[in-house]
């Protein structure tokens, strides 16, 4: 059972168009979310993280929105570029552990 | 600084042989985990450690998966009897502490054959 889900395996945006990746999660006691970026032969990289007393969070081009009523967050960058092309995780830390549930990845590629 | 290194880079193994996986973790970090990946899934958890002791082993598969952190930095994990489905991508990361943001190293790919 996918505890932490990414419906959409992939999503093609234009340049300077706004990227919405989205996430939903079925276990109400993860309390802290994040996502990676991953390229190519590279381990995931870190890229923004929420708390769950909060309901955005917002780093430069990239923003993450959290509705814990729905079980749902989509992290949004704009504007897109062609470096941001890359496998978007989300994932969670499991409750009393350190553990990282993640997603399956949405892959978005942006075009010139 | 450096990063977290993993070696080798690949790895290709026939089925029932043993392997061992080797993970650098960033100076420093008292915490050291390890993840699998499959093709098309994200990475699952498989162990993590804080220092020389393994906090929580319980996403180890089987006993033919053992890890081993014995001066609290390097880690190795060890896959006995290999089997075709053990072929992934090993994901080793690293924390300052227990909890903090977990920074990744490129991963080992590993093909059993």
């Amino acid at each position: 059972d996918q505890q932490v889900k990414q419906n959409s395996p992939s999503l093609s945006v234009q340049e300077g168009r706004i990227s919405i990746l989205n996430c939903d999660y079925t276990n109400s006691m993860f309390d802290y979310f994040l996502w990676y970026k991953k390229y190519p032969a590279e381990g995931p990289t870190f890229l923004i993280s929420i708390s769950s007393i909060k309901d955005k969070n917002e780093d430069g081009r990239f923003t993450v929105f959290l509705n814990k009523s729905a079980k749902h967050l989509s992290l949004h960058i704009v504007p897109s570029q062609p470096g941001d092309s890359a496998v978007y995780f989300c994932a969670a830390p499991w409750a009393g552990s350190y553990q990282l549930t993640f997603g399956k990845g949405t892959k978005l590629s942006v075009i010139p | 600084g450096a990063g977290v290194s993993q070696t080798p880079s690949n790895k290709v193994t026939e089925k029932g042989k043993y392997v061992e996986l080797r993970c650098d973790p960033i100076s420093g970090h008292t915490a050291l985990y390890w993840y699998r990946q499959s093709l098309g899934q994200g990475p699952e958890f498989l162990i993590y450690f804080q220092g020389t002791g393994a906090a929580d082993d319980s996403g180890l598969p089987n006993d033919r998966f053992f890890a081993v952190r014995p001066e609290g930095s390097v880690s190795t994990l060890k896959i006995q009897r290999t089997e075709r489905g053990d072929s992934a991508v090993y994901l080793c990361a690293s924390s300052l502490i227990l909890g903090d943001t977990q920074y990744f190293g490129p991963g080992t790919r590993l093909t059993v054959l």
